[in-house]
């Protein structure tokens, strides 16, 4: 399996625009989860998914920030309208109901 | 709440040299541990997990003990290479049920040739 994929790796943007990033899982991974990394806070998990239904979004900072999973394959997280403190790193990581969790490279954003 | 910390943020050895990466957590009351490793630019790889009943997991050069009551975690890399050199990151599960791993800041490891 080529692992969890985000797309796009690295991303610029006007402050006011909308970012949607993207996120393939590993195939028969039932939880997607989306994490962000800032140096200031580290990794906070935003939302996550369980067989394709949203189970706790609570640590999604705001109502300009929304995720979908329309199915077992395929998830985007998007920021509307975006703001420059919403510059980090998003990772998407899936895992198949154990324990272990798989990461994929994550989405640089900046905001400008 | 459940705070995670590793300490130190960083660390420089000479190649060969045992690595001894420690991680604490306020509350005892968890479901596992998992060890990661994040290179530069990249996500993180789990490296090891211990469930809460045992005391230690073993993966070829790495070491990781468990001692739920006292709150600590040590990752132990023996011999280490310049390849080792990476963003080492402990995080916990509180129950097992919701998967909400608390993360730590990491720390930074440099092995040197």
């Amino acid at each position: 399996d080529a692992g969890v994929i985000q797309s796009p790796r690295h991303e610029v943007t006007e402050m006011g625009q909308e970012v949607t990033l993207r996120c393939k899982p590993i195939s028969g991974h039932d939880y997607l989860f989306w994490y962000r990394q800032t140096m200031m806070r580290g990794l906070e998990l935003l939302i996550y998914f369980n067989n394709n239904v949203p189970i706790d979004d609570s640590g999604m900072p705001e109502d300009r920030f929304s995720a979908k999973m329309p199915n077992a394959s395929f998830s985007t997280l998007k920021i509307q309208p975006s703001e420059p403190r919403d510059s980090a790193v998003y990772f998407c990581a899936s895992s198949d109901s154990g324990n272990t969790i798989y990461f994929g490279e994550g989405s640089w954003l900046t905001v400008v | 709440k459940q705070e995670v910390t590793q300490i130190p943020a960083a660390l420089s050895v000479p190649e060969g040299e045992n690595l001894v990466l420690n991680c604490s957590f306020t509350d005892s009351a968890i479901y596992n541990l998992q060890w990661f490793r994040q290179d530069p630019g990249k996500g993180l790889t789990s490296l090891l997990l211990i469930q809460s009943s045992q005391r230690e997991q073993t993966s070829g050069r790495l070491n990781a003990s468990l001692d739920k009551s006292s709150g600590r975690s040590t990752l132990y890399i023996a011999a280490s290479q310049p390849g080792d050199s990476a963003t080492y990151l402990c995080a916990v599960d509180p129950s097992g049920n919701d998967y909400k791993l608390s993360f730590g800041a990491g720390t930074t490891v440099t092995v040197r040739a």
